[in-house]
């Protein structure tokens, strides 16, 4: 089951904003709304940023936004903080009832 | 507030078992879905097995199907994953997570080590 395609590294500096895309098929990111996004610092449990392709939990910042065109999901951090430095892993459903996560993206705030 | 807590990581040799556990607190475990999730070191993560409410659905990615159960207790609120036939490929950390629109609530993570 191959992962999801994101880019490896994305960075900008504070007060900018980042968008980090999410490439998979016709039958997970292109077919299904279940897209979520995660953030992992190292050494802690990922944390759920953006569920259902564009909906934030309680307490995530509305700096934090999801879409998706396509076969492709992306996240968008605007007004980049330090504090948002860290690994992001996109996730979706996909056929017969599995879910395949992305291969993760470093994001570095200069 | 929503915890989940695991325990049962170990060193284990190549071709044994191990089962992990992961108990749930401060919501209605018996109303949600939940998964395992593993992350092998320096690596993504790797979504591994989701369990139905009642468990009697359940799914397993490719990469385990046959030698991982997923299994849960609800009058104990506890959700476990029995691993056999362990291959250097299965050494990670193991993650359990509630499932509601996405993986909500994380446990800790728990390591399992494949080594001779």
């Amino acid at each position: 089951q191959s992962a999801l395609t994101q880019p490896p590294s994305v960075s900008g500096s504070p007060g900018q904003s980042v968008t980090i895309s999410c490439t998979g098929t016709s039958s997970d990111v292109g077919s299904y709304y279940r897209v979520s996004w995660y953030r992992q610092a190292p050494g802690t449990a990922p944390k759920l940023l953006i569920y259902e392709v564009d909906n934030r939990p309680s307490g995530v910042p509305d700096r934090f936004s999801g879409s998706k065109s396509g076969n492709t999901a992306s996240l968008t951090i605007s007004g980049l903080q330090a504090e948002d430095e860290g690994y992001y892993y996109c996730n979706s459903y996909r056929d017969s009832y599995t879910y395949v996560f992305g291969s993760g993206t470093k994001v570095t705030v200069l | 507030q929503v915890q989940l807590v695991q325990s049962g990581g170990a060193l284990v040799k190549p071709g044994g078992s191990l089962t992990l556990s992961c108990a749930a607190s401060g919501f209605a475990f018996s109303d949600y879905y939940m998964s395992w999730i593993r992350q092998a070191p320096g690596k993504g993560l790797e979504w591994i097995s989701y369990i139905g409410s009642d468990g009697k659905t359940k799914y397993y990615a490719d990469s385990v199907r046959g030698r991982f159960t997923v299994s849960r207790d609800n009058a104990k609120n506890s959700l476990h994953l029995q691993l056999n036939s362990l291959g250097g490929e299965d050494t990670a950390v193991y993650f359990c997570a509630r499932l509601r629109g996405g993986f909500d609530y994380w446990g800790q993570g728990t390591l399992v080590t494949v080594s001779s």
